[in-house]
């Protein structure tokens, strides 16, 4: 069965820290993504990741970074946060190079709160 | 620029009626649509796809149509269920983008009693 894994389900942090969400996949997939939600505005990608130290821009990258070492492992690092970057983090994952398959497979979320 | 749109934010539905949920989107390179489902505090959740080499994909109680001409699709949700209550997002993928997907704001459906 499908496995996305995110460290925390609740976070509080204080503006300029350092964050780090960490999200794992069980499945061997090459393509793993990160979103937020907010109301109103959906889901926006962050960055995205289609192999082990590949990475790319998404839609919103401003003030985010992100990491991939390992094939499993996709995180996610502000890097001074701030308030405007409260918000639902959601992973994804998806297998590579299946034709006519685009289901992403999501984490339960993290929802960051910078105070 | 929202190039998917779900221009309903909100749908309240009695249980066993039919839901009909609608998305438009405006750019004509798209050539995959799916829904999620997701409930609060949780990840969404994949329901239904289509190509849009077809205009209908059928699973159950849910059934997607695809309008090309109009760049139009909607979910139809019969019957209705108090568990269906959730929020439903379209999203679309690019030709060639291989993995990207774009996704709508969002409609939060509301099945009753």
């Amino acid at each position: 069965d499908v496995k996305v894994t995110q460290s925390s389900r609740y976070l509080v942090k204080r503006t300029g820290e350092k964050v780090f969400l960490e999200c794992v996949q069980d499945m061997d997939h090459e393509n793993m993504f990160w979103y937020r939600q907010d109301p109103g505005l959906g889901l926006r990608l962050i960055y995205f990741s289609y192999d082990v130290k590949m990475k790319e821009k998404g839609d919103i990258p401003e003030g985010y970074s992100v990491s991939r070492e390992k094939k499993e492992r996709f995180s996610l690092i502000l890097e001074s946060a701030s308030t405007n970057q409260t918000s639902m983090y959601l992973c994804a994952s998806l297998e590579g190079g299946r034709i006519g398959s685009y289901e992403q497979y999501f984490g339960p979320g993290t929802r960051l709160t910078v105070t | 620029d929202q190039q998917v749109k779900q221009n309903s934010p909100s749908l309240s539905v009695q249980e066993g009626r039919i839901s009909i949920l609608n998305c438009d989107y405006t750019n004509s390179m798209f050539d995959y649509f799916l829904w999620y489902k997701k409930y609060p505090a949780e990840g969404p959740t994949f329901l239904i796809s289509i190509s849009s080499i077809k205009d209908k994909n059928e699973d159950g109680r849910f059934t997607v149509f695809l309008n090309k001409s109009a760049k139009h699709l909607s979910l139809h949700i019969v019957p209705s269920q108090p568990g269906d209550s959730a929020v439903y997002f379209c999203a679309a993928r690019i030709t060639g983008t291989a993995s990207k997907l774009t996704f709508g704001t969002g409609t939060r459906l509301q099945v009753t009693l």
